[in-house]
């Protein structure tokens, strides 16, 4: 049971490149959840997916593009990085329901835009 | 979701108790309390969630108090291991959130030798 997986590790791009953060758990969790992390800054989420086929913008998801896959997977696209979008990027996913549910975090992707 | 706020920062010698306050005056009925916290560039780690009631598990007791405005995550015997970023957060988990959390700055948390 390797939980929350997220590829790749690291990442360094030029201004205007994409690419694709993915993220995978083996939890049969229904939501899953895209979070980054800017340096000395709390969590700020990006976009979530509540269940498989449904996807929900969060609290900044400019410039972002997400995929549920299937209930395993849930991709992050950045179409055109940006300096500004340099950040650690953290995946998670919950069970759901009621008062018992508690998010399980990725160990993130460290992505610099130069 | 209620807002919370923490102290920036708290220090702790090692094997003392570790009592990190949170204060969410504005928390309404269906609002559960959860602590997490995040050792450096790891991803954050569940710790905790409370409604009223105390609650306690493996790795801390979690106290509210009765007016519920209020929490403290109590880590009884703190190691250096335990130094990390706590975010107490508040949130309905029945509402229409879908689970998602609003982290805060949190406490940097330090043990010291």
């Amino acid at each position: 049971n390797a939980g929350v997986t997220q590829t790749p590790k690291f990442q360094v791009l030029k201004t205007g490149q994409s690419m694709t953060l993915q993220c995978a758990q083996d939890m049969n969790h229904n939501s899953m959840y895209w979070y980054r992390q800017d340096p000395g800054m709390g969590l700020r989420l990006i976009y979530y997916s509540a269940s498989e086929g449904t996807t929900d913008k969060g609290e900044v998801p400019n410039g972002y593009n997400v995929s549920r896959l299937n209930k395993r997977e849930f991709s992050l696209r950045l179409e055109s990085a940006a300096p500004s979008q340099t950040s650690v990027y953290f995946c998670a996913s919950t069970s759901g329901g009621g008062g018992r549910d508690t998010q399980y975090f990725g160990p993130g992707t460290r992505l610099t835009v130069l | 979701d209620a807002k919370t706020t923490q102290p920036p920062s708290m220090d702790c010698a090692e094997g003392r108790a570790a009592n990190l306050p949170c204060n969410h005056s504005t928390i309404s009925g269906n609002e559960y309390v959860y602590w997490y916290r995040q050792i450096h560039s790891q991803g954050p780690q569940y710790i905790i969630h409370g409604l009223k009631n105390n609650e306690t598990n493996e790795m801390a007791s979690l106290i509210i108090t009765e007016d519920r405005k209020s929490s403290t995550l109590i880590l009884p015997h703190a190691t250096l291991r335990d130094t990390a970023v706590y975010y107490c957060i508040v949130r309905d988990p029945g509402g229409t959130s879908y689970g998602k959390l609003t982290f805060g700055q949190g406490t940097i948390l330090t043990v010291h030798p």
